[in-house]
């Protein structure tokens, strides 16, 4: 059972948009920066979004990040059928265990 | 560019040892942190800690204490981790990530990450 909770899967059409939730608590998302993986199948997770809202050099403005309290989304924008991936969020903790955690994952699926 | 390249697929025992390599290439090895996080079949990411290649400092998660182990040989720009006394549901692809810190109140990303490598754990 992950630490941070998303929901198992989100689909859309090509051209829409969707956005996939991240919750958590005060020792986690709501006290540390948050960062999102896209993972293609059969691939290495990849950084899309750090520092709650930042996108790395060469990820398109389609993918976006915000944080309020407790939670963090993603959003994408212009949906392609190589987005197809699961995604994961990420952040640190700051409990008695102390370190990084994720999320669960969410599968996307562009219909 | 910069780039992890890990070692290649592992197949082991029940009470064994492995021990993956992490080759970094692109980017001054000693400023970033390495962090271990791994990805059992069908699973999500469990991240494992981090070593400093500087200083050779280490932060094992709580759950991986006492039977994990990461060192580094900055000479060779690789960094290694090791995990003992092997079961079956330690059968996962391991990671290694480059990274800040990380902490309550910095900066937590991984960025790039190795390619994985597949241990399975199998009598």
């Amino acid at each position: 059972q992950s630490v941070l909770t998303q929901p198992p899967s989100v689909s859309a059409a090509p051209g829409q948009k969707v956005t996939i939730s991240c919750s958590g608590s005060s020792s986690n998302i709501g006290n540390n920066y948050v960062s999102w993986y896209q993972q293609l199948p059969g691939t290495a997770p990849k950084l899309l979004i750090y520092d709650n809202n930042k996108r790395p050099s060469g990820i398109p403005d389609r993918f976006s990040g915000s944080k309020s309290g407790t939670s963090a989304t993603l959003g994408i924008t212009g949906l392609q059928t190589g987005d197809e991936a699961d995604y994961y969020c990420g952040t640190w903790d700051s409990s008695l265990s102390a370190g990084g955690v994720f999320g669960g994952g969410t599968k996307l699926t562009v219909l | 560019q910069v780039q992890l390249v890990q070692s290649g697929a592992e197949v082991k025992k029940p009470g064994a040892s492995v021990k993956v390599s992490c080759k970094a290439s692109g980017y001054t090895f000693t400023g970033y942190y390495m962090h271990w996080v791994r990805q059992a079949p069908g699973q999500g990411l469990e991240w494992m800690g981090w070593i400093n290649p500087n200083s050779g400092g280490t932060n094992y998660a709580q759950k991986f204490q006492g039977w994990v182990t990461m060192t580094r040989d900055t000479s060779i720009s690789t960094a290694y981790m090791e995990l003992s006394r092997l079961r079956s549901d330690d059968t996962a692809v391991y990671y290694c990530a480059r990274g800040p810190k990380g902490g309550s109140g910095y900066s937590n990303w991984f960025d790039p990450w190795g390619q994985g490598t597949l241990v399975t754990v199998s009598s």
